[in-house]
């Protein structure tokens, strides 16, 4: 399968506790990006990165979150300190940087974060 | 950012054409106007985009106003497996970074 892949694809934790999640992109695809999307809602846009560099990241992402892409390949997102409120499903997806109209970027399936 | 309106929801047939309408008053002239659409259970997968004319592929038809102020997705014969959550975007033609999703449309395909 050469599609954007995602692990775990659920976790559950208990509050306060750290939690990574792993996003592996298209192998030639440059960009990668994070989305957070809560129920009855769409995705709303976390951080991106253009091969290892991390270029812009929105207020959502709080102190406690912290992205890294490391040779540019896959990436991590790591939540510190749970809380409630970060239960949310966690969405990858990757593109390769075109200059107009915006790359199509393609998802991975996602993973279901349960706070306890 | 611009903002695009959509409806909550909409309802269609099976083989019957599906009209998603979505307005977007406050467009630039640099702004693309983007569908994507997620399926129960997956991510969101990209549809069709345009600038100024209209844009057919193998999924859809897009149609844009001529004032670009509105554009309307068209499915042309709509599938169970067309259900989904339908979202209208619009991206800056120099910012290839983030996408502002809203609540987008759910569509209902009845058999």
């Amino acid at each position: 399968d050469t599609g954007v892949s995602q692990d775990p694809r659920h976790k559950i934790t208990k509050r306060g506790q750290n939690v990574t999640f792993r996003c592996d992109p298209i192998s030639e695809h440059n960009r990668l990006y994070w989305y957070r999307q809560t129920l009855g809602q769409g995705p709303e846009f976390l951080t991106y990165f253009q091969n290892e560099a991390q270029l812009e990241k929105s207020r959502l992402l709080s102190d406690r979150f912290s992205a890294e892409r490391p040779k540019g390949s896959f990436s991590t997102l790591e939540i510190q300190r749970t809380e409630q409120g970060d239960s949310a499903m966690y969405l990858c997806a990757s593109s390769l940087r075109v200059i107009a109209g915006g790359g199509e970027q393609f998802f991975g399936p996602g993973t279901r974060l349960t706070v306890l | 950012d611009a903002k695009t309106t959509q409806p909550n929801s909409m309802e269609s047939n099976e083989e019957e054409p599906v009209h998603l309408p979505c307005n977007h008053s406050t467009i630039s002239g640099t702004d693309y106007i983007h569908w994507y659409r997620q399926l129960p259970s997956q991510g969101p997968e990209y549809v069709i985009h345009g600038l100024t004319s209209n844009v057919n592929n193998r999924m859809a038809s897009l149609a844009i106003a001529e004032d670009r102020k509105s554009s309307t997705l068209i499915l042309h014969r709509a599938t169970l497996r067309d259900a989904a959550v339908y979202y209208c975007i619009l991206r800056d033609v120099g910012n290839n970074n983030d996408m502002r999703f809203g609540a987008g449309t759910r569509l209902t395909v009845k058999p």
